[in-house]
C-alpha cells in the first residue's frame, strides 16, 4: 500500500495564478484532511472531508475551495494565489476520524 | 476553543541521556490526544493515541503519559535517529488541534 500520497511535491506560482493539489490514499478511508505548516504557526486545518462528496472548513479556509468527488481523491484548489499561501501543505486521512495518517507535503511558493 | 501547548520548544540531549516533553491541553470533550513524529521535510508520522487518563503506550525508547490536564512523551537513552519534532495533538470531533511542537536533537 502507498498510503497517502500527494501531487505535485513542489510548485512555484505567481501571484494570481491558480492551482489543485492533488491527494490520494489506498487504506479505503472515510475521512480526508488539508493542512498547512508555517514556521511558528504549526499545523492548521483548513478543510476536510468525512466522506465522499463531503466538505467542511476548518480553522483557515479562506483562499482554498476542495472537492471530494470520489472517495479516495481529496482535491484542494487555490484560485487566486496570494504569497500569504506559501507554506507546505499536507493531507491527511482517517479511517474513523481518530488517527491520521499524512502524505510527504506539498511545497508550495508564491511569488 | 481547544488549545494544545507544547514545552520546550526545543531539547538538545547527549546519546543516553533520558528526559521528557509536555503537552498541556484544554478541550471539552476528550475523544483522543495523539503523539507524531516529524523529520525534516516530511509529514508527520503517527505514534501513539491515548483517550483517557492514566493511560500509557510503549514504542521502542518512547513512552506516552496522559492525565486529565497534560501528556507526556518519556524518551529512555535516547539516540540520535530519535532526533526529530514531536508533535501533540488532540480531538473533541472530527478535527485535530496541534501543538507547535518539541524539536528534539540527540547527539552522539
Amino acid at each position: 500500500n502507498a498510503g497517502v500520497t500527494q501531487t505535485p511535491k513542489f510548485r512555484v506560482l505567481k501571484t494570481g495564478q491558480s492551482m489543485t493539489l492533488l491527494c490520494a490514499q489506498d487504506m479505503n478511508h472515510e475521512y480526508m484532511y488539508w493542512y498547512r505548516q508555517d514556521p511558528g504557526m504549526g499545523l492548521r486545518l483548513i478543510h476536510y472531508s468525512v466522506g465522499e462528496g463531503t466538505t467542511a472548513k476548518g480553522e483557515v479556509p479562506d483562499g482554498y475551495n476542495v472537492s471530494r468527488l470520489k472517495k479516495q481523491n481529496f482535491l484542494l484548489g487555490l484560485e487566486s494565489a496570494a504569497p500569504s499561501q506559501t507554506s507546505v501543505y499536507f493531507c491527511a486521512s482517517s479511517l474513523e476520524g481518530y488517527e491520521q495518517y499524512f502524505g510527504p507535503g506539498t511545497r508550495l511558493t508564491v511569488t | 476553543e481547544d488549545q494544545v501547548t507544547q514545552s520546550p520548544e526545543a531539547l538538545r540531549l547527549q546519546e543516553g541521556e533520558s528526559s521528557s516533553l509536555n503537552c498541556s491541553y484544554t478541550v471539552s470533550g476528550l475523544r483522543g490526544l495523539f503523539w507524531y513524529r516529524q523529520d525534516p521535510g516530511k509529514g508527520p508520522e503517527f505514534l501513539f493515541t491515548l483517550y483517557s487518563a492514566g493511560e500509557e503506550k510503549e514504542k521502542e525508547r518512547l513512552k506516552a503519559t496522559l492525565t486529565k490536564k497534560e501528556s507526556f512523551l518519556h524518551i529512555t537513552a535516547p539516540k540520535p535517529e530519535d532526533s526529530a519534532t514531536y508533535l501533540c495533538a488532540v480531538s473533541a470531533g472530527n478535527m485535530l488541534t496541534f501543538g507547535g511542537g518539541t524539536r528534539l536533537m540527540v547527539k552522539p
